[in-house]
């Protein structure tokens, strides 16, 4: 029983390469969010997604950055022409579609470093 | 605007102290989450607390859901290295999208 599956764990990239992160949620879970997080911060909401549906975009700038949770497969976050403000550890979540008191699994994250 | 403000936002203490930790906001939460997160690693969740008034207990962790549904705190007892970590607090005062806390960066000192 498999948890929230985060790919790769670390990732470098130069700047003005394109970064995809990787995330497959728990099994039966079908909302996923992601979140950005800077070293001694707190978690920044960034999107927030259901199969094949973006929900809620609004804590993801709107250039660069994308996301997406295709019908089969993981949900990807994509950063474009990364810059190295973009270096950070970003996390995903999940959670099921009918659940009355909503409960989110995490990822172990991917840390993303931008030279 | 910070939907859930924590505090406090740093804390170090000898093992062995109690210690206090608040989540505080003016948003009714039909539930709110407490996740501990440990460097390196995605935040884990402690519990869930419902209903108003709720008192949880985790080992040496209690944790109460104000009566209001607005508001949370942390209490540990007899904090050991073990506890050190980033504390969060989480909800979903509409529909499914999760708001996190400020976070609480706990450090117990052996």
């Amino acid at each position: 029983n498999a948890g929230v599956m985060q790919n790769p764990r670390h990732l470098v990239r130069r700047r003005g390469q394109e970064a995809r992160l990787r995330c497959s949620p728990m099994k039966g879970h079908s909302h996923v969010y992601w979140y950005r997080q800077l070293p001694e911060e707190g978690l920044k909401f960034m999107v927030y997604l259901q199969k094949e549906n973006i929900i809620d975009e609004s804590g993801m700038p709107k250039e660069r950055f994308s996301a997406e949770f295709p019908k089969e497969g993981p949900s990807i976050l994509r950063i474009q022409q990364v810059v190295r403000g973009d270096s950070a550890a970003y996390f995903c979540a999940s959670s099921p579609l009918e659940q009355t008191h909503t409960e989110a699994f995490f990822g172990q994250g991917t840390r993303l470093t931008v030279v | 605007t910070q939907l859930l403000e924590q505090s406090p936002q740093f804390l170090s203490i000898q093992e062995g102290e109690n210690l206090t930790v608040y989540c505080n906001s003016s948003s009714v939460f039909s539930s709110l989450q407490w996740y501990r997160q440990e460097p390196g690693e995605g935040p884990v969740l402690l519990v869930t607390v419902v209903t108003g008034g709720e008192v949880k207990k985790l080992k040496r962790l209690t944790f109460q859901f104000g009566d209001a549904r607005k508001d949370s705190s942390l209490h540990i007892t007899a904090a050991q290295p073990g506890d050190t970590g980033l504390y969060l607090c989480a909800g979903a005062p509409t529909g499914n999208q999760f708001y996190f806390g400020t976070g609480t960066s706990l450090t117990v000192i052996p």
